[in-house]
C-alpha cells in the first residue's frame, strides 16, 4: 500500500537556521499540505498547495514558511531563520482531490535550540 | 469559523468492554468530519469519515460513529476494545467535503488506555 514518506524523521537546528522539510506524498495525488503539532497541542492547519502553487495558509504560515514542489515528487517546507517556537511535530498530507481523505505521512519532529 | 471540542484528554477501558470518546463540533456550514487514529511514530490514519450520507458512519477496525447534527457532536464508539486499539484519536473537521484544497480543524486529541 502507498505511504507518505517524510525526512528526516528528527531534526535539530539551532534559532536563526534555515531548514528544509521532506516529504514524498502518494503519487496520484494531487493536493498537498502542511500540519504541524506544539508539543502538547493541537494538529494545526499550515498550509495547502495545489496545481504549483499555495491554495490557502494559515495565520502560523508567515514570511519566514514557504512551500515548493521542486521536482514532481517532493514537497518541501522551508524555515528560513528557525525561531525556538518552531520546535514541533510537522507533519505532511496529500490527497487525490476535494472530497477524498487526506493521507498522512509519520512526521518530522524539528527541535529548535 | 470552525472548531472541534474533544471532550476528554485520556480515556481508559478495559479490554473488551466498549469504547467511548466525545466530539463535538462547531461549523458555519455543512460540515465533513473525521476521526484519525495515530500510533506512536506513525502517521495519521483515517478510521472514518462523515460527508452528509448516513449519519452512522462505520470504520475501519470495528469503530463507528454518528453524527447528530442536533448535538452538534459526532462520538466515536467500538463495542469491545483490544489491546491494539490503544493510541491517540482526533476528531477532524473540515467544511469541504474531505477537505479538498482547505486545511483540516483538529481537536486536541483522546488518548486511549487499553488495560489488559
Amino acid at each position: 500500500e502507498p505511504e507518505v514518506t517524510q525526512t528526516p524523521s528528527h531534526q535539530v537546528t539551532q534559532m536563526g537556521q534555515e531548514v528544509i522539510l521532506r516529504c514524498v506524498p502518494i503519487s496520484n495525488h494531487l493536493y498537498f499540505y502542511w500540519y504541524r503539532q506544539i508539543l502538547g497541542q493541537k494538529v494545526e492547519f499550515l498550509v495547502s498547495f495545489y496545481n504549483n502553487e499555495i491554495s490557502e495558509k494559515s495565520e502560523i504560515f508567515d514570511d519566514q514558511f514557504s512551500v515548493e514542489r521542486p521536482d514532481g515528487s517532493n514537497f518541501t517546507l522551508k524555515i528560513r531563520s528557525t525561531k525556538l517556537e518552531d520546535s514541533a511535530m510537522y507533519f505532511c498530507a496529500g490527497s487525490g482531490g476535494p472530497g477524498n481523505e487526506q493521507f498522512f505521512g509519520p512526521g518530522t519532529r524539528l527541535t529548535v535550540l | 469559523a470552525q472548531s472541534v471540542t474533544q471532550l476528554d484528554s485520556h480515556v481508559s477501558v478495559s479490554e473488551g468492554t466498549p469504547v467511548l470518546l466525545r466530539c463535538n463540533y462547531s461549523s458555519s456550514y455543512s460540515p465533513s468530519l473525521f476521526w484519525y487514529v495515530q500510533h506512536p511514530n506513525k502517521g495519521l490514519q483515517l478510521l472514518l469519515k462523515y460527508t452528509s450520507a448516513a449519519t452512522l458512519v462505520k470504520g475501519i477496525n470495528g469503530f463507528e460513529a454518528e453524527f447528530k447534527k442536533s448535538e452538534t457532536s459526532f462520538h466515536l464508539t467500538k463495542p469491545s476494545a483490544h489491546m491494539s486499539d490503544a493510541a491517540e484519536y482526533f476528531c477532524v473537521v473540515s467544511d469541504r467535503s474531505g477537505g479538498g484544497a482547505d486545511g483540516l480543524t483538529f481537536g486536541k486529541g483522546t488518548h486511549l488506555i487499553i488495560q489488559p
